[in-house]
């Protein structure tokens, strides 16, 4: 099984509004990610998660807040965002040990829009 | 700074015409190389992992090659569902967890 959970597919937010993307997996991973990706782009480095300690932030706006509740589990809190961060949110996982494969295993994808 | 570059952009090919995609890298000290597959509006779907020259991996239509410079991908016979935008990605040694984008190839093959 190498699958991410998303949720939401798609959302649709107001500029004052707040609200939480959500990402799950069941492989044992221990490095979880964030990344954001524009139309047309590759994915950018957001977040990462390393054994649920915040060990990478690729100086993201504080209107971004990620939380890592357990090894499962990913969310990103979403305050106050702008029209330009309307982007696809992807999550990923991937293997944390020495030695083992370090390939990263990414979910489908939240679709976000900022009105 | 660790650069990947992807070529051609863009690529259409006939079904069943056989073709390559590169990447060429520059990283200090290469830990792994990535192929990634990505549907529109979808995460992408891994592929490969290549970590040192020489080292070749093959899944259907599909073989990856690495030297110390670049990769490629091979693509034997196309079919339609093959399209979609390949991405490359490397890994520096002392860096487990960042990945480095290329900006992709967007396969298109025709029936």
């Amino acid at each position: 099984d190498t699958e991410v959970t998303q949720t939401p597919k798609h959302l649709v937010m107001g500029m004052t509004n707040k609200k939480s993307l959500k990402c799950e997996q069941h492989m044992g991973h221990r490095a979880m990610y964030w990344y954001k990706q524009k139309a047309k782009k590759p994915p950018e480095l957001m977040f990462v998660y390393s054994y649920e300690k915040l060990s990478i932030n690729e100086s993201v706006p504080s209107r971004f807040s990620p939380e890592c509740p357990n090894s499962s589990l990913l969310n990103l809190h979403l305050h106050a965002l702008q029209p330009e961060d309307s982007a696809l949110y992807l999550c990923a996982s991937s293997q944390e040990k020495r030695g083992k494969n370090t390939e990263a295993f990414f979910g489908q994808g939240t679709r976000l829009t900022v009105v | 700074e660790d650069q990947v570059t992807q070529s051609p952009e863009a690529l259409r090919l006939q079904e069943g015409e056989s073709s390559s995609l590169n990447c060429s890298y520059t990283v200090s000290g290469l830990r792994g190389l990535f192929w990634y597959r990505q549907d529109p509006g979808k995460g992408p779907e891994f592929l490969f992992t290549l970590y040192s020259a020489g080292e070749e991996k093959e899944k259907e239509r599909l073989k990856a090659t690495l030297t110390k410079k670049e990769s490629f991908l091979h693509i034997t016979a196309p079919k339609p569902e093959d399209s979609a935008t390949y991405l490359c990605a490397v890994q520096r040694a002392g860096s487990a967890r960042q990945l480095t984008f290329g900006s992709g190839t967007q396969l298109t093959v025709l029936p």
